[in-house]
């Protein structure tokens, strides 16, 4: 398809275990954004890269919380020691520039950690 | 600190009803959009505002900005049972100009009864 893919749709962990979260931008699209929605609540923004590096990180909430875009496309969020407060739905986000156009969505991963 | 608020939070209201959506954000911004939320589903984009005073329109919704007043509306017109959804207003503030980085207002679901 020609959206933007995460996987997996759904995830269940146990308490301090260690979970990759994936995203597949749209073909071409420089910039890959990261957010968080928690129930009830409005997304929350994370990080965002522009190409490989990351522009912004200014909203993982801590240092369990990683992101790497190796080669400019992929992206994978990588939080260790899941706490029952990570469980959210967790967006990924791509578009054609930083800005320059408007973000496409995915479905997201909902994480449920219990 | 940066706020977005949309008011109401929920709002039923009768098909073929008009009504309006508040958003008020409490930075300086150019850019502003608004999104539509189906349960389960990812975000939609309906409408990117980019200037003060602009107005954009799509079948039964009409968006507007206001930057001075840092407010935006969403109104809708005949409101038809297919617009329940949650709505979202959602203010770019990344640094240097328009970046996608992102932070959004807590939703207004709206629920259009027959």
């Amino acid at each position: 398809g020609a959206g933007v893919s995460q996987t997996p749709s759904n995830k269940v962990t146990e308490k301090g275990k260690y979970v990759e979260l994936r995203c597949d931008p749209i073909s071409g699209h420089t910039a890959l954004y990261w957010y968080r929605q928690s129930l009830g609540q409005g997304p929350e923004f994370l990080i965002y890269f522009q190409g490989t590096g990351a522009a912004d990180d200014s909203g993982l909430p801590n240092d369990r919380f990683f992101a790497v875009r190796p080669e400019g496309s992929v992206s994978t969020l990588k939080i260790q020691r899941t706490e029952r407060g990570d469980s959210a739905v967790y967006l990924c986000a791509s578009s054609s520039e930083a800005g320059g156009t408007e973000a496409f969505f995915g479905q997201g991963t909902r994480l449920t950690v219990v | 600190e940066l706020k977005v608020e949309q008011n109401p939070l929920f709002l039923s209201m009768q098909e073929g009803k008009n009504y309006t959506i508040y958003c008020n954000y409490s930075t300086t911004s150019d850019r502003l959009y608004w999104y539509r939320q189906d349960p389960g589903k990812s975000l939609e984009s309906l409408f990117v505002l980019l200037s003060n005073g602009a107005v954009k329109q799509e079948g039964r919704l009409m968006a507007s900005l206001d930057t001075k007043a840092r407010l935006s509306t969403l109104h809708i017109t005949a409101a038809v049972h297919d617009l329940s959804a949650t709505y979202f207003c959602a203010v770019d503030i990344g640094y240097g100009g328009a970046t996608n980085k992102l932070i959004f207002g807590t939703g207004t679901l709206l629920a259009v009864q027959p």
